[in-house]
């Protein structure tokens, strides 16, 4: 395993309700990333960080804020939950390796359903 | 714009039975090509990574091979527990973002 805890791994929430997802890493790798899986969709990118207090946008970031306070954690919330943000969520580590950002490792996914 | 395309979506084999998985890509500046194994309710798990055209990688049963416009990911005589969806991802020079394709499942029967 890649040292990636994702909670809670399963969450079942009502329209216009915020939700918070974690990602947590022992690895001390400096990049982050949180992806949603969707049928038909494969996995894109929502956001990312390149360090602490360091994020920037994915492919589809609208209705999604992301903070990273310390190194080990990536936090994703969804402001007002929508039926359309029922997916699942994987959390993504990489470091660079000779000055190239490398391999992205996953988390186990954390199932969001919106009601 | 970054396209990666994988066929076939589904395939079914005999254990014993080899054969591969396309992905094909356009990208600008590719800086990796990527290929994961995902189990149901699990995230996915990495194999290998290619760099440059010609590079092979491989890891007991799997294969990867990786020209300028496509990679395979080659099984030979797969057993029932290579049963999974495998992914393919790329990411270009300019970002740290892994673009995926949609995946190939892969069934392999006794």
């Amino acid at each position: 395993d890649a040292g990636i805890t994702q909670s809670p791994r399963h969450k079942v929430t009502e329209t216009g309700t915020p939700v918070t997802l974690r990602c947590h890493q022992t690895e001390n790798h400096r990049y982050m990333y949180w992806y949603r899986q969707d049928p038909g969709h494969g996995l894109r990118l929502i956001h990312y960080s390149y360090g602490v207090k360091d994020t920037d946008k994915g492919e589809v970031s609208d209705g999604y804020s992301v903070s990273r306070s310390k190194t080990e954690d990536f936090l994703l919330t969804l402001e007002s939950a929508t039926s359309s943000q029922t997916s699942v969520y994987f959390c993504a580590i990489s470091e660079t390796s000779r000055g190239v950002v490398d391999t992205q490792y996953f988390g186990p996914g954390t199932r969001l359903t919106v009601l | 714009e970054d396209q990666v395309t994988q066929s076939p979506e589904a395939l079914r084999l005999q254990e014993g039975e080899s054969s591969s998985l396309n992905c094909s890509y356009t990208v600008s500046g590719l800086r990796g090509l990527f290929w994961y194994r995902q189990d149901p309710g699990k995230g996915p798990e990495f194999l290998f990574t290619l760099y440059s055209a010609g590079e092979e990688k491989e890891k007991e049963r799997l294969k990867a091979t990786l020209t300028k416009k496509e990679s395979f990911l080659h099984i030979t005589a797969p057993k029932p527990e290579d049963s999974a969806t495998y992914l393919c991802a790329v990411r270009r020079d300019s970002g740290y973002a892994l673009n995926f394709g949609k995946g190939t499942s892969l069934l392999v029967t006794p």
